[in-house]
């Protein structure tokens, strides 16, 4: 069973620039996660979506942040402009019902000049 | 409001000595449990789960933990440590949230000495 795809791995800009990150849940997971992870913390969970509608969103930045799960599938996350404070790795994860496991991606590196 | 707490930020111990890593959390109700570990540069691995039933669950690479409603802890131990398990160990709490969500402790970083 293929695991969650994300992409970039890495991405660098600087402050202001905008920046978008993909992920492709695993087949079939009805529930998808975007979470935050500054350096020394744990996940925060920005947003999270149940096919393609949003469940909770209610600590994700909408001055600045947006995401959207085109179809009930894959899904992008955008952040326009981006702040210092931005810097973390942004975790997608999905999960096929509730009650169960969330599974990770591998995570992408955000890091903000 | 639910929160995870993970007291311990580093922990460092010896390859071959025992291991526990404390979790609390705040919830209402019995909630699903979860630890998931983190290596450099990865994404989150789950170790291990907690739904119901037997308070005392094993996991893989050798984990296990332990439910207790009483003291609203579920404690990640291993009798033997390898260096191999140098990583980052999150403890999660799962609520109902339109389907669910995940809110995760703050971590603690294991340093396993040769």
């Amino acid at each position: 069973e293929a695991g969650v795809a994300q992409s970039p791995r890495y991405k660098i800009i600087e402050k202001r620039q905008s920046v978008a990150f993909w992920c492709n849940p695993i087949s079939g997971h009805a529930t998808l996660y975007w979470y935050q992870q500054i350096l020394g913390q744990g996940p925060k969970l920005l947003i999270q979506f149940q096919n393609n509608g949003v469940v909770d969103d209610s600590q994700l930045p909408k001055d600045r942040f947006s995401a959207e799960r085109l179809k009930g599938v894959d899904s992008t996350l955008k952040i326009q402009p981006a702040k210092l404070e931005d810097s973390a790795v942004y975790l997608c994860a999905s999960s096929p019902r509730a009650g169960s496991e969330a599974f990770f991606g591998q995570g992408t590196r955000l890091t903000v000049v | 409001a639910q929160s995870v707490t993970q007291p311990d930020i580093h922990i460092t111990v010896s390859e071959g000595a025992s291991l526990e890593l404390r979790c609390n959390y705040s919830y209402g109700a019995t909630p699903y449990l979860f630890w998931y570990v983190q290596s450099p540069g990865q994404g989150l691995q789950l170790l291990l789960k907690y739904f119901s039933g037997d308070t005392l669950v094993q996991g893989i690479k050798g984990f296990e933990a332990e439910f207790k409603r009483s003291q609203s802890s579920f404690n990640l131990r291993k009798p033997s440590v390898h260096w191999s398990d140098a990583a980052e160990y999150f403890c999660a709490v799962g609520v109902p949230s339109g389907t669910y969500k995940y809110i995760f402790g703050t971590g603690t970083r294991l340093k396993v000495l040769a």
